[in-house]
């Protein structure tokens, strides 16, 4: 039973566009929200968050926009440079709970 | 250190062997995780330590995996008689605040 979905594994932008990624999440409780980037043989880097309490939060060429109806997360990032191609990794946490349920990844393709 | 260590970065092992795998975490950091990736799947929490806490132990898939938190710093994952589903990139994470976990680059097991 997956709680948070990346519907799209893969998305390729030409660079200097808009790259849009995707989350839905299914678990109502679920309060915080995370992206994270991935580079192969890393470690996910923390990107940017946001609170169940805010729709949208901004942090230089990175948007995520959180739709609590829909249970819908997205991430923008304008403008795409090639340096973002990477695995973007959607993740959720609820109340006290520390750990993180992830989704299974988008991977990003900026085309220069 | 700056970040989170993991080792061995990669370990092959043979079905039903033991292994152990190492995390250091960021100095300081008072909560530790375990995640694992297996293919194609985003990363599926283990186990959580906090403080002097009792562990988190609930996402442990079976009784063949332990972890351990020794002087509330060094953790080693320790899978007994190992399976061909045990592959997968074990990730360590540290974390001060909530919410904000910096992750290792992972080990990478193969059971062969």
């Amino acid at each position: 039973d997956q709680q948070v979905k990346q519907n799209s594994p893969s998305l390729s932008v030409q660079e200097g566009r808009i790259s849009i990624l995707n989350c839905d999440y299914t678990n109502s409780m679920f309060d915080y929200f995370l992206w994270y980037k991935k580079y192969p043989a890393e470690g996910p880097t923390f990107l940017i968050s946001i609170s169940s309490i805010k729709d949208k939060n901004e942090d230089g060429r990175f948007t995520v926009f959180l739709n609590k109806s829909a249970k819908h997360l997205s991430l923008h990032i304008v403008p795409s440079q090639p340096g973002d191609s990477a695995v973007y990794f959607c993740a959720a946490n609820k109340g006290s709970a520390r750990q993180l349920t992830f989704g299974s990844g988008t991977q990003l393709t900026v085309l220069p | 250190g700056a970040g989170v260590s993991q080792s061995p970065s990669n370990k092959v092992t043979e079905k039903g062997k033991d292994v152990e795998l190492r995390c250091d975490p960021i100095s300081g950091h008072t909560a530790l995780y375990w995640y694992r990736q297996s293919l194609g799947q985003g990363l599926e929490f283990l186990i959580y330590f906090q403080g002097n806490s009792a562990p988190d132990k609930s996402g442990l898939p079976s009784d063949r995996f332990s972890a351990e938190r020794t002087g509330g710093s060094v953790s080693t994952l320790t899978i007994q008689r190992t399976q061909q589903e045990d592959s997968a990139v074990y990730l360590c994470a540290s974390s001060l605040v909530a919410n904000e976990q910096f992750f290792g680059p992972g080990t990478r097991l193969t059971v062969l």
